[in-house]
This record gives C-alpha cells, structure tokens and sequence, in this order.
C-alpha cells in the first residue's frame, strides 16, 4: 500500500538560477540554527550553522540570512546544480550555559532543480 | 564515507521488544547526536552527548535512553518498542559541542548510514 507522509512544500528551480529556501522558526529563544540536506534515500549532510548574534552567513555557493526581528531563516543557493536536488531542513536550537539544549526541526522543503 | 558507522544495517523485531543501536563517532569527535525519521513525524533530534556527558535533549520519549562510552562510541537503547517507533535512526558525530561554531568555523556534523528499525 502507499505510505502516507509528510507533505513537503516544493521549491522548483531552473538550473543555474538561484535558489532561495524559506524556514520560519517558532522559539524568540533560539539562538543557534543549523541548515541541512538530505538526498534521496541517504542521511541529513550539514550545510552551514549561524548563531544568533550573526545575521548573514556565507559557505561555498550557500548564504543563510537571519531575521530575528520577524523569526526568519533563509537558505540561498547561488547557480543551483542538479545535485542540489534534495529535501532541506532548518533547525533551530536554543543554547543555554550549564543546561540542555534543545533543538526542533522544520518539516523540511524540497529543492528540484530543472535541467 | 563520513567516517562515522552505525550498526546494524537493518533491524527487524516486534512490539514490546528491546533494541540497542550503535555508532562510533569520526575519529576525533567528542561529540554524538542521534536523530529519528520517520514519515509521518520527519526528522527529530533524540539527544546529544559530549565526551560522555549528556548535553542536550529533543523528543526523546521515556523508553529510549543513550550513553556514550570512554571510547566515545555511543548506544541508543529503544525498549517496549512499538510499531510508531519504526523509523530510520541517525547518528551523527562533530568536534566540538552543538553551537559552538563561531565566526570563521562550523560546528560540522558528520553522519552515518542509519539504521533503519522495523517494528513489526
């Protein structure tokens, strides 16, 4: 039978174009948020991380912006590639000295790049 | 290969029953963190651990419980399984502790393959 899952929203982009993934998070607290990837049947792969006190963060080819003010995270990925084809995560974790942490996910959009 | 292995591959068992999960971090890395997907709940963080040390939590319910050995290889122990508990398991290992990235360095994770658990 069929496996009911998650509904994932999509982001459909052209080859070579830019990609922007949008994550809203839900915690004023956190201060500490983690973008991943995960392809098609293989594990979540880290993409880039950003701390509260930062608002925009470069890594090869991907960017993250940080709204707090509006509790907004951006992922873009500049000339996205067919390889970039997967479905994204944000996180967000709120960091406390000598305590726990704890970290939500988002439900995840996926990226189909156009060749 | 990211350097991080998790066994078994695949597990198969019935409601009710116990199971241990195993990873052994990069080499180097203090850090484990285990996470759960499944379909209908995605993706979640289980729980982390730092040299030993439990250091942060998610959605980690009652019956699951972690350690994290000297040798810095970590278990996940999932006990009165239930079908709901069938999903794929991930742990993933770093450096250093969860947010301690700063300005010019990321705190990486690196995962493993999962195991995937199956509660029949």
């Amino acid at each position: 039978g069929e496996s009911v899952g998650l509904h994932l929203p999509t982001l459909s982009v052209q080859e070579g174009d830019n990609s922007i993934i949008n994550c809203a998070y839900s915690n004023s607290a956190s201060d500490y948020f983690i973008w991943y990837k995960q392809e098609s049947g293989k594990g979540p792969q880290f993409i880039i991380d950003i701390r509260s006190n930062m608002d925009k963060r470069q890594g090869q080819r991907v960017t993250v912006l940080l709204n707090k003010t509006v509790k907004h995270l951006s992922l873009q990925i500049a000339a996205t590639q067919p390889g970039d084809s997967a479905v994204y995560f944000c996180a967000e974790n709120i960091l406390h000295s000598g305590g726990y942490q704890k970290v939500t996910f988002g439900t995840g959009t996926k990226l189909q790049v156009i060749p | 290969d990211s350097g991080v292995t998790q066994t078994p591959k695949h597990l198969i068992t019935a409601t009710g029953q116990r199971v241990t999960l195993r990873c052994s971090p990069r080499s180097g890395d203090l850090s484990v963190y285990w996470y759960q997907q499944s379909l209908d709940q995605g993706l979640q963080f289980l729980i982390q651990y730092y040299n030993g040390e439990e250091r942060a939590k998610g959605n980690i319910l009652e019956r699951f419980s972690a350690q994290q050995f000297p040798d810095l290889h970590s278990e996940l122990n999932l006990s009165s399984l239930e079908l709901g508990d069938s999903a794929l398991y991930f742990c993933a290992s770093s450096v250093s502790e969860l947010g301690t990235s700063g300005r010019h360095s990321y705190n990486e994770q690196f995962f493993g393959p999962g195991t995937r658990l199956t509660v029949l």
